[in-house]
C-alpha cells in the first residue's frame, strides 16, 4: 500500500527554538495533506489542511504563525513549530490523500513526537 | 453540528473473545466512513472504508457495518488477539474533498 513517511520520529528541543517536521508521500502524489496533533489518550485533532501550491487552511484555534505549514510539492509537506514551548509537546501526525486513487484514500504517517524542554 | 461519537470509551476483553465498537455520526453531507487502528505511539492504519451504499465490509477478523439511514456504524472484532490492543478510531469524511470528522476513539485492551 501507499506509504507516508514522517521525519523525525521524535525530537527533543529547548524552549524557544523552532522545529521542522517533514511529511513525504513515497509512492504517490498527495494533492492534500493534513496535519494533526494528538495528546496522550486522546484522538487526533486536525490542525490544518494543506493543498499543494497554496496556503494551508487552519482549524479554529490553531495559530498559523505558530505552526507554519508548507506544501511545496506533491510529495512533501512540512510543519514548523516556531518558538516552541513545553505546551507544544505532543505527537504530531500527518496524512496524505489524492483524489486520483478513488475517493480520497487517507494514508497516515507514523507520527513525530515532539518534546520541548 | 458535524459530530462523530464513539462508544464505549474503553474496553477490556479476554483473548479469543469477540467485541463490537460503536460509532454514531451526524456528519452531513456524507461521503464515506473509515475505521482506523492506532497502536500506541504509531500512526493510524486503515481497517475499512465504507461508502453510502455499503452495509458491511470485512478485513480479516475485523468487520465493519454501516447504516446510513440511522447514521450508525460498528466495528466487530472476532476472536480477539493480544495484538488487537489499540485505539480504534472512526472517521467520517464529510465530502469528496476529504473534510474529516474524527471520533474520540475506543481504547481496546485484550488480556491473556
Amino acid at each position: 500500500g501507499a506509504v507516508v513517511s514522517q521525519h523525525p520520529s521524535w525530537v527533543i528541543c529547548k524552549s524557544g527554538t523552532s522545529v521542522k517536521i517533514e511529511c513525504r508521500s513515497l509512492d504517490f502524489q498527495a494533492t492534500t495533506m493534513f496535519w494533526y496533533r494528538q495528546f496522550p489518550k486522546q484522538s487526533l485533532m486536525l490542525m490544518a489542511t494543506s493543498n499543494e501550491g497554496s496556503k494551508a487552511t487552519y482549524e479554529q484555534g490553531v495559530e498559523k504563525d505558530k505552526f507554519l505549514i508548507n506544501h511545496a510539492s506533491l510529495t512533501l509537506s512540512t510543519l514548523t513549530v516556531t518558538s516552541a514551548h513545553p505546551e507544544d509537546s505532543s505527537f504530531y501526525i500527518c496524512s496524505a490523500t489524492t483524489i486520483y486513487r478513488g475517493g480520497g484514500e487517507l494514508f497516515f504517517g507514523e507520527g513525530s513526537r515532539l518534546t520541548v524542554l | 453540528k458535524n459530530q462523530v461519537e464513539q462508544s464505549p470509551q474503553s474496553l477490556i476483553i479476554l483473548e479469543g473473545k469477540n467485541c463490537t465498537l460503536q460509532c454514531n455520526y451526524t456528519v452531513s453531507p456524507f461521503s464515506n466512513l473509515r475505521w482506523y487502528k492506532q497502536d500506541t505511539g504509531r500512526g493510524p492504519v486503515s481497517l475499512t472504508i465504507m461508502t453510502f451504499s455499503e452495509n458491511t465490509k470485512s478485513n480479516g477478523r475485523y468487520t465493519a457495518t454501516l447504516d446510513a439511514d440511522t447514521k450508525q456504524s460498528s466495528l466487530h472484532i472476532t476472536a480477539s488477539q493480544l495484538s488487537d490492543s489499540a485505539s480504534y478510531i472512526c472517521v467520517v469524511i464529510r465530502d469528496s474533498w476529504g473534510k474529516l470528522q474524527f471520533g474520540a476513539g475506543t481504547q481496546v485492551v485484550v488480556t491473556p
